[in-house]
């Protein structure tokens, strides 16, 4: 059982490039989120999509759009790369907004 | 508003030494305590939960947590620290319950001498 997958695992982008991060999962839950990761940061919500159909902003959502593409898969998209947008970068779903969250291995995002 | 404070962003322990990593809150409402532990270039694993149920939580890999409410506190023990505990260790607050009401602290290294 894979859990949640995100692809790329490392991505290197110059300063205004575009990319999409990949995130699928094969638990069958409702809820899928991106985080970003930042050194003495914690975790921080980008956007999240409580079903399949809807996306709500969480505590950073500028310079990002999502896609729930289905029920599997959630897409996050960098239009215009900045090097703020360096980070670490988890997806993570849950079977209800209740319930606990499982995480993805990663995308590590270097924007020089 | 929710926030968590994790009190040392480095701790250093003996192998087959106690652990103990702490952990503070303040939430609004009655609130669900996560720990997740995140091992070297992998994701975050969740290793115990609490949901009122229960103040003493046990976790996996004989981890364990006990929530004070008049502390706010829910700090992470194990009695014998081993080499493969070795890793970041995060505590999070939901008010909500689940995953979209999360607020991470900023994580303790957890570094084990042998």
């Amino acid at each position: 059982n894979a859990g949640v997958t995100q692809t790329p695992k490392f991505q290197v982008l110059k300063t205004g490039q575009s990319m999409t991060l990949q995130c699928a999962q094969d638990m069958n839950h409702n809820s899928m989120y991106w985080y970003r990761q930042d050194p003495g940061m914690g975790l921080r919500l980008i956007y999240y999509s409580a079903s399949e159909g809807t996306t709500d902003k969480g505590e950073v959502p500028n310079g990002y759009n999502v896609s729930r593409l289905n029920k599997r898969e959630f897409s996050l998209r960098l239009e215009s790369a900045a090097p703020s947008q360096t980070s670490v970068y988890f997806c993570a779903s849950s079977e209800a907004r209740t319930t606990e969250a499982f995480f993805g291995q990663g995308t590590r995002l270097t924007v020089v | 508003a929710q926030s968590v404070t994790q009190l040392g962003s480095h701790v250093s322990v003996s192998e087959g030494a106690l652990v103990l990593l702490r952990c503070n809150y303040s939430s609004s409402v009655p609130p669900y305590l996560f720990w997740y532990v995140q091992y070297p270039n992998q994701g975050l694993q969740l290793l115990l939960k609490y949901t009122s149920a229960a103040t003493l939580v046990k976790g996996i890999n004989d981890f364990e947590a006990e929530f004070k409410k008049s502390e706010t506190s829910f700090h992470l023990t194990k009695p014998s620290a081993h080499m493969s505990d070795a890793a970041e260790y995060f505590c999070a607050v939901s008010e909500r319950g689940g995953a979209d009401g999360l607020t991470f602290g900023k994580g303790t290294h957890l570094i084990i001498q042998p």
